[in-house]
């Protein structure tokens, strides 16, 4: 079965930096792009960023270039998604998932998510 | 990038048919038959419906259909079910080389 788990909950303060995770299994790791997609609280779905596991080339939305960075370690299946310092604005939960066919496809499956709370 | 435009909210009756449009420009829905859908029931991650405007996949129900006309997207839900009653949001890819989502409708099932 082909799944991502994603870390888990994370409390944050301002300025703080986080990484979360995104571990795949039940597919070969490398050959798929994972994205990451954020939803603020009561809010809808916003495309982050992509990254190609094989080579750790990655892709951002303008709305997220220099905000966050995407990376990836094929050796552990794993892909991350990081801040450097964290703001309030930050709160969501986020989502991880598989581009099923390349890089203009579909996401799926996704992760169940995690969510990241930053106080101030 | 701005968000493709979807209406806030639709809602039907048991076994009706509702559709729910998605509006994007001539650099993303009117540019690529790339455009999926996705169902969010609270407090769920979200979950694979339509891809490549018309294609479902085989976790999807029967009942859900996609399609496009020009920059405006599609989905339609035949036979209306409670288990229905969702988040639904659009995507598409654009000429960035990136995706935008639509802004997300809710569905009600009255």
């Amino acid at each position: 079965e082909v799944q991502l788990v994603q870390s888990g909950a994370e409390a944050k303060k301002s300025g703080e930096s986080l990484k979360i995770s995104c571990k795949g299994s039940g597919y070969r790791f490398t050959t798929y792009w994972i994205g990451w997609v954020r939803q603020m609280p009561g809010k809808g779905l916003e495309w982050m960023g992509i990254i190609d596991p094989s080579d750790s080339q990655a892709r951002y939305s303008p709305s997220f270039q220099g905000q966050v960075s995407i990376s990836a370690d094929k050796s552990i299946s794993t892909a991350y998604l990081q801040w450097t310092s964290l703001k309030a604005s930050d709160s969501a939960m986020y989502y991880c998932a598989r581009l099923a066919a390349g890089t203009t496809s579909w996401f799926d499956p996704w992760g169940q998510g995690t969510l990241v709370t930053v106080s101030s | 990038q701005s968000a493709l435009t979807q209406p806030a909210s639709v809602s039907g009756s048991p076994g009706q048919s509702i559709t729910i449009s998605c509006t994007g420009t001539s650099r993303d829905v009117g540019a690529f038959d790339y455009v999926s859908w996705y169902q969010q029931h609270p407090g769920k991650a979200p979950k694979l419906m339509i891809y490549e405007v018309s294609h479902r996949p085989s976790g999807a129900s029967h009942r859900f259909s996609g399609s496009k006309s020009g920059n405006t997207a599609s989905l339609t839900i035949s036979g209306l079910q409670v288990e229905d009653e969702a988040d639904y949001y659009c995507t598409s890819y654009t000429s960035s080389s990136s995706c935008v989502f639509g802004t997300g409708t809710k569905v009600t099932v009255l």
